[in-house]
């Protein structure tokens, strides 16, 4: 069975601050897929970036970087230079295919001090 | 383009009563899921549906039923609530492309459900 988990319950950082949200994860699964994604308090999950298992090089999108690391089933989201625009609920989620279920983790609830 | 529209917003029923929970998914997305969300958690699938079909479920009750129309839109029914049944539920579209191969899921606001 799929499992995410998201150790990380609550994260408050200064505005500016660089904040690193884990996601670590279990498939038995040889080729499955990654999200992560931000829930704002309006309640939609909003879709941020997706990364197949067999392509572990990193992405930088802007300030948002994304390390997955295999060997560690770990799928680590950073955002650098944070904003209070940043405050949110982030999911980490799991599928076996794009077009399949997702299985979310608890979710990280950040929170951005101005 | 509209995204993923989901009515009604919020809701509020009482415990045994029946409740249906509409989507529209994204302008060219066939394929439509259904996530449960308590508080504080992370979403938890319900069943997608695919070209009119039950594609995949998830674990959960008989009492939770769906609909996908030709037009792809969808409904989920709950019958006899129960108190546990209070969550937000999300809609979520896709598009297939071939076989299990698509596009990532985009969310609709959700409905917040509530049982009295």
């Amino acid at each position: 069975a799929q499992k995410v988990t998201q150790a990380q319950t609550e994260i408050s950082v200064v505005e500016k601050e660089d904040v690193t949200l884990d996601c670590v994860y279990e498939t038995r699964d040889t080729t499955y897929y990654l999200f992560w994604y931000k829930q704002p308090p309006s309640g939609e999950l909003v879709f941020l970036i997706r990364r197949n298992s067999f392509d572990e090089q990193n992405e930088i999108s802007g300030r948002y970087s994304w390390n997955f690391q295999k060997s560690t089933s770990s799928f680590n989201f950073t955002i650098t230079a944070s904003q209070v625009v940043d405050s949110a609920v982030y999911f980490c989620a799991l599928s076996e295919a794009v077009n399949e279920k997702l299985t979310f983790g608890t979710g990280t609830r950040l929170t951005i001090i101005p | 383009d509209a995204g993923v529209t989901q009515s009604p917003t919020h809701l509020i029923k009482t415990r045994g009563q029946q409740v249906t929970l509409r989507c529209s998914p994204k302008s060219g997305h066939d394929t439509v899921s259904w996530y449960q969300q308590a508080l504080g958690q992370g979403p938890q699938f319900i069943f997608q549906y695919y070209e009119e079909e039950e594609r995949q479920r998830g674990n959960f009750p008989d009492r939770f039923s769906g609909h996908q129309f030709p037009n792809y839109s969808s409904e989920l029914n709950v019958n006899a609530l129960l108190l546990g049944d209070s969550a937000l539920y999300l809609c979520a579209s896709s598009h297939v492309v071939t076989g299990t191969r698509g596009t990532e899921a985009f969310f609709g606001q959700g409905t917040r459900l509530t049982v009295v």
